[in-house]
This record gives C-alpha cells, structure tokens and sequence, in this order.
C-alpha cells in the first residue's frame, strides 16, 4: 500500500525551530518529488515547498512566505522527507501534509498529516 | 504569489451538475496545462481528483470533469451525490516554479 506518514508536530514557541518527518512506504521513494502543504486552523490549502528527485538536481522551491526560515530535505535511502522549520511565528500553526507529486506538479499522494502549533 | 480566486461556496440538488471557477492570470493558470483539483472532507487529507486540467487519476469517478479557457479552470460535478458534500480546491504550476492553491469552494448538496 502506498503510504505517507508524518511525524514530528507539536507545541512549540515563537521563534523556536521544529523538524517533521515523512516515511513513505509503498513505491520508489527516489523516483518522486516530496512536497509540504499546510493548512491553518478552518483555512484554506498553502503549498509550503517542494523537493525534486536526485534525477532532476534535488533542488528545491518555497513559498514566499516561508523561504529562508524553512528547508525541505530528503534521504532516499530511509525514503523519509523533512521540514525543517526555523524561525517559527504564531502564523506558522496549521496541519501539515506530507504529499508525493507523482502526476507531474499534482499532489497525488497524501499523508493523514500532523498538527504544528506555535504559541507562548 | 496570490491565491487562486474561486468561489466560496455552490450548491446544487441531487442529480444536478455544478461548475467550480478557478481563476488565475497567464503566470499560472493560463500559462500552463499544470492545474488540479482536490476533494478535502471535514477533517480528512485532501484527494487527487484532476490532474493537468482534464485527466482523471485511477479510481475517480467519472462525473468529475475539468477544463480551462484562458485564466480560468473549471471542476464540473455532474450527477451530483450526497458523498461529494466536502470543500474543493484548485491548484497551479506557476512561472516562478512554484505551485499556488486556489481560496477553495464549500460544495454543499441541497
């Protein structure tokens, strides 16, 4: 079964750092790239930030209003993506979803997700 | 990058079809065949439900169609169940290698 799952969240405060997980399990974890989407407390969807495949550089893209304070990562021989997130704000707080891409810039896999809160 | 601009809420009887409007501008949605649409129930993760524009993933049903005239894409639900009652949501590539959702639409069946 293909499968993404997070780990990580909690309760952190402002201005502190937090590292989530996402195992996969199911397919190719290399093959694809990983992206981060969140969404806020009765919100809508915000995509976070994505991570190619070795295949195509393993670079990286983000948000504006999240680049610089966080980094996607991934190490494809435990087939796990991260989130770091540095620099953290009140406005951070939200669900985040691990997603693959595996249709081209859809989001065609996603994890149950995991609750970030950021408060004092 | 702004959001995608949709409706906030369409609602239709059982049986009817409903059209969502995803509009964009020619750096996302009119610039490429990159749009996609999600299903998100109340507390659940979200759902693939169209990719580039029109296609469908393996297991979608088929009264769930897309398509896209110039900035604007669009999710038709044709036939329309109770069990599609949930929020939608748009998604694009844009110019700037990034991806941008759309504000999202509350589906509710009469």
């Amino acid at each position: 079964e293909v499968q993404l799952v997070e780990s990580g969240g909690g309760l952190v405060q402002p201005g502190r750092s937090l590292r989530l997980s996402c195992t996969a399990s199911g397919f190719t974890f290399g093959d694809y790239a990983m992206s981060w989407v969140r969404q806020a407390p009765g919100k809508g969807l915000e995509w976070v930030g994505f991570i190619r495949s070795k295949a195509y550089g393993g670079t990286t893209e983000y948000a504006a209003s999240v680049k610089g304070r966080f980094t996607i990562s991934r190490d494809d021989s435990k087939s796990i993506a991260y989130l770091q997130m540095n620099s953290l704000k009140t406005e951070d707080t939200a669900v985040y979803y691990c997603t693959r891409m595996g249709l081209k810039q859809a989001f065609d896999i996603w994890g149950q997700g995991t609750m970030v809160t950021v408060s004092s | 990058q702004s959001a995608l601009t949709q409706p906030a809420s369409v609602s239709g009887s059982p049986g009817q079809s409903i059209t969502i409007s995803c509009t964009g501008t020619s750096s996302d949605v009119g610039g490429y065949n990159y749009v996609s649409w999600y299903q998100q129930h109340p507390g659940k993760a979200p759902k693939l439900m169209i990719y580039d524009v029109s296609n469908r993933p393996s297991g979608v049903s088929n009264r769930f169609s897309g398509s896209k005239s110039g900035n604007t894409a669009s999710l038709t639900i044709s036939g329309l169940q109770a069990e599609d009652e949930a929020d939608y949501y748009c998604s694009s590539y844009t110019s700037s290698s990034t991806l941008v959702f759309g504000t999202g639409t509350k589906v509710t069946v009469l």
